[in-house]
């Protein structure tokens, strides 16, 4: 595709259901990169793909927090349980390896009722 | 572990430079960036800066880094209320990890 793409753009969900979000990176991309803003907040890095390596994990805040990568292309955040404090917006990027600049996706809204 | 931080807020005159400041931690760091978000709008990349130069100039953008210090700025000329956006400082580790500090909103006066 043309760009990093996310879906669903937004996504309401009640207290304690399990949500899913997805991206497309930009075919050929190895490295998918997952964030959180929320409101009046900064980045917040949650996890890190590159290749066939193992991920980077060490910004996910909760063991709620899952994401995988498949066939080095689709990636899925999954929430478990989700709280009100989840409720951000969502981010998605991808860069070639090495590459200086990481496309983003326009993101997930997701909030938490 | 790797931090980058911002001020959080900057307001200027249009006409005026603006300069934005960030501090970041890991001194492995292989490039510096400076990302752009409009409201309602995705992040998209304004600048970068390899770790091993000084300065780089791009129009009316001006990017510093002191890499003794871990000080990056960024410096926009003649800014217009275009220029109105939340502008994010990023450090890329060795790892080809992407941090991004709280962003610097930036508002211009007319």
């Amino acid at each position: 595709g043309a760009g990093v793409s996310q879906s669903p753009s937004n996504k309401v969900t009640e207290k304690g259901k399990d949500v899913e979000l997805r991206c497309d990176p930009i075919s050929g991309h190895t490295a998918l990169y997952w964030y959180r803003q929320s409101l009046g907040q900064g980045l917040e890095f949650l996890i890190y793909f590159q290749g066939n390596s193992a991920p980077d994990k060490s910004g996910l805040p909760s063991d709620r927090f899952s994401a995988e990568r498949t066939g080095g292309s689709v990636s899925t955040l999954t929430i478990q349980r989700t709280q009100q404090e989840d409720s951000a917006v969502y981010l998605c990027a991808s860069s070639f390896a090495g590459d200086t600049e990481a496309f983003f996706g326009q993101g997930t809204r997701l909030t938490v009722v | 572990g790797e931090d980058v931080e911002q001020s959080l807020f900057l307001s200027v005159r249009e006409g005026d430079s603006s300069v934005i400041n960030c501090t970041y931690t890991d001194s492995s760091s292989t490039y510096l960036y400076w990302y752009k978000q409009e409201p309602g709008a995705g992040l998209q990349l304004l600048t970068y800066i390899f770790s091993n130069m000084d300065m780089k100039q791009d129009q009316r953008l001006t990017v510093l880094l002191n890499k003794k210090d871990k000080h990056l700025s960024l410096r926009i000329a003649d800014t217009q209320t275009g220029d109105s956006a939340i502008y994010f400082c990023a450090e890329r580790s060795r790892g080809g990890k992407l941090i991004f500090g709280q962003g610097t909103e930036l508002s211009v006066k007319p």
